[in-house]
């Protein structure tokens, strides 16, 4: 079965360091989304992407996140600098198109000491 | 802000039973509804889709959408010890954007 690939798949790191997310979404797929899932929040949308162009980035802190879309293949999220507060699972999802069921990576645990 | 409620349960109901699970949603325009089955550590895994008014069935899984009423729900027939996780409803918001709201999930407990 086809299925997105994310990595890394747990990153421990200290505050203030730059902390990067990469996502390799099915291919065929067009849309390409970030998710947070906390206790707290559940699962949030961060960014997400449709043929590459950003759609929507407002769920995203964007004095601190970013994401790209450098080709097809690659979906990017990067945290700098990073806060204790951004330790969650961060999801990445693709799918056909906008209106299709999404299917999701099996997530980066990322914890912000 | 466009909402979509679920109840956080526990949902307990015994093997063999049949599990009911219900979401309400707040914007009237969405379009798409899906339900996803998420196990302790893991992602959120596609269990149905459904566009369209009424029942939509995929072995022991049945949807059931009412835009009128602006819910939508998932029942499990012959429920499993393997179908005991946490199932998150998601809408498409504003119509089809892509722009998925999940609830926060429903716990279900199946014991034997």
């Amino acid at each position: 079965d086809a299925r997105v690939t994310q990595t890394p798949r747990h990153k421990v790191t200290e505050m203030g360091q730059e902390v990067t997310m990469r996502c390799q979404p099915i291919l065929g797929h067009n849309t390409v989304f970030w998710y947070r899932q906390t206790m707290m929040q559940g699962l949030e949308l961060l960014a997400y992407f449709r043929n590459r162009a950003p759609l929507d980035d407002s769920g995203m802190p964007k004095d601190r996140f970013s994401a790209e879309m450098p080709d097809a293949t690659l979906a990017t999220l990067k945290i700098q600098p990073s806060e204790p507060r951004d330790s969650a699972v961060y999801f990445c999802a693709s799918g056909l198109d906008t209106y299709q069921p999404q299917h999701f990576g099996d997530g980066t645990r990322l914890s912000i000491l | 802000q466009k909402e979509v409620e679920q109840n956080s349960g526990p949902l307990s109901v015994p093997e063999g039973a049949i599990a009911s699970l219900n979401c309400t949603y707040s914007d009237r325009v969405s379009q798409s509804f899906f339900w996803y089955r998420q196990y302790s550590g893991k992602s959120p895994e596609l269990i149905m889709s459904i566009y369209s008014n009424g029942d939509k069935e995929d072995g022991r899984f049945t949807a059931q959408l009412n835009k009128a009423s602006q819910y939508v729900s998932l029942l499990i027939r012959d429920s499993q010890p393997s179908d005991s996780a946490t199932y998150l409803c998601a809408v498409n918001s504003s119509g089809n954007t892509g722009k998925l709201i999940f609830g926060q999930g429903t716990t279900l407990q199946v014991k034997p």
